[in-house]
C-alpha cells in the first residue's frame, strides 16, 4: 500500500490567480494520476504524471491550464491556472500500480 | 474508449440487510481490473474490493463481494449485514494495463437504521 499527503486540503482563491496542489507519497512509484470531481460527480483523470517526461493529459484538460510537476519519484505538483468559478472542484492524486491509492483530495472555491 | 456505468444513483437499505449495487463497463480490452470504491464525507477514496478480469473466481472481501461477469460487461457490489458505517457515495471503476482509471458516476447509499 501506499501513504499520499496531499497539500492543501482547502483553500478559497480569487478569480484569475492561480494554485498548486502538492502530492507527496511515502513510497516511489513510477506513475502518478491527478483527477478532478466537480460536485456531485464523479472523479475524472485530468492527467498522468510520469518522472523524467511530460505530463499525458487527458482530453480536454490541457498544460496551460493545468501545469503538472513530477520532479521526482515521491512528488507531484498540479497547479490550476487562472481560475474561474467554474474550476470549483475537489482535485484527487492518486498511485498505483494494480490499484489506486489517493489522497485525502483538496476542495478548491474559486470566488 | 472506455466507460463505466452504474445506473442507480441512489440506494438505502435497512441496516442488516443485504444490498447490490450494480455497474457495467464497455472495453474492447482483455486484461483489466475492475474496483469497487467507496467514498464518505470525508471524501477519502477507499478500496472495498478488486477483480482481476482474468479471474473466474469472485472476489470477496469479508461483508463484500462481487459478481463478476465478464462477457455481459457486468460489475455488481453486495453488501451483506449492512452497517451504518456503509453509508457513503459507492464508485465502480476500471482500471487499463496502463493503469489509467476509470470510474462510474456513483451510487449513493444510505444505510437506514
Amino acid at each position: 500500500s501506499a501513504v499520499i499527503s496531499q497539500k492543501p486540503s482547502r483553500d478559497i482563491c480569487q478569480r484569475g490567480t492561480s494554485l498548486t496542489i502538492q502530492c507527496q507519497v511515502d513510497s516511489q512509484v513510477t506513475m502518478m494520476f491527478w483527477y478532478r470531481q466537480q460536485p456531485g460527480q464523479s472523479l475524472t483523470l485530468i492527467a498522468t504524471a510520469n518522472q523524467g517526461s511530460e505530463a499525458t493529459y487527458e482530453s480536454g484538460f490541457v498544460i496551460d491550464k493545468f501545469p503538472i510537476s513530477r520532479p521526482n519519484l515521491t512528488f507531484s505538483t498540479l497547479t490550476v491556472s487562472n481560475m474561474s468559478p467554474e474550476d470549483s472542484s475537489i482535485y484527487l492524486c492518486s498511485v498505483g500500480p494494480t490499484e489506486a491509492f489517493f489522497g485525502q483530495g483538496t476542495r478548491l472555491t474559486v470566488v | 474508449a472506455q466507460t463505466v456505468t452504474q445506473s442507480q444513483p441512489e440506494m438505502s437499505v435497512q441496516e442488516a440487510e443485504t444490498v447490490t449495487l450494480s455497474c457495467t463497463y464497455d472495453t474492447s480490452e482483455n486484461n483489466y481490473y475492475l474496483f469497487w470504491y467507496k467514498q464518505p464525507p470525508s471524501r477519502q477514496m477507499i478500496l472495498v474490493i478488486r477483480q482481476e478480469a482474468y479471474k473466474q473466481q469472485n472476489a470477496t472481501e469479508n461483508r463484500f463481494s462481487v459478481n463478476f461477469q465478464k462477457a455481459a460487461k457486468s460489475f455488481s457490489l453486495k453488501i451483506s449485514d449492512s452497517q451504518l458505517g456503509d453509508t457513503a457515495m459507492y464508485f465502480c471503476a476500471f482500471m487499463k494495463q496502463s493503469n489509467q482509471f476509470y470510474f462510474g458516476t456513483g451510487t449513493s447509499l444510505t444505510v437506514i437504521p
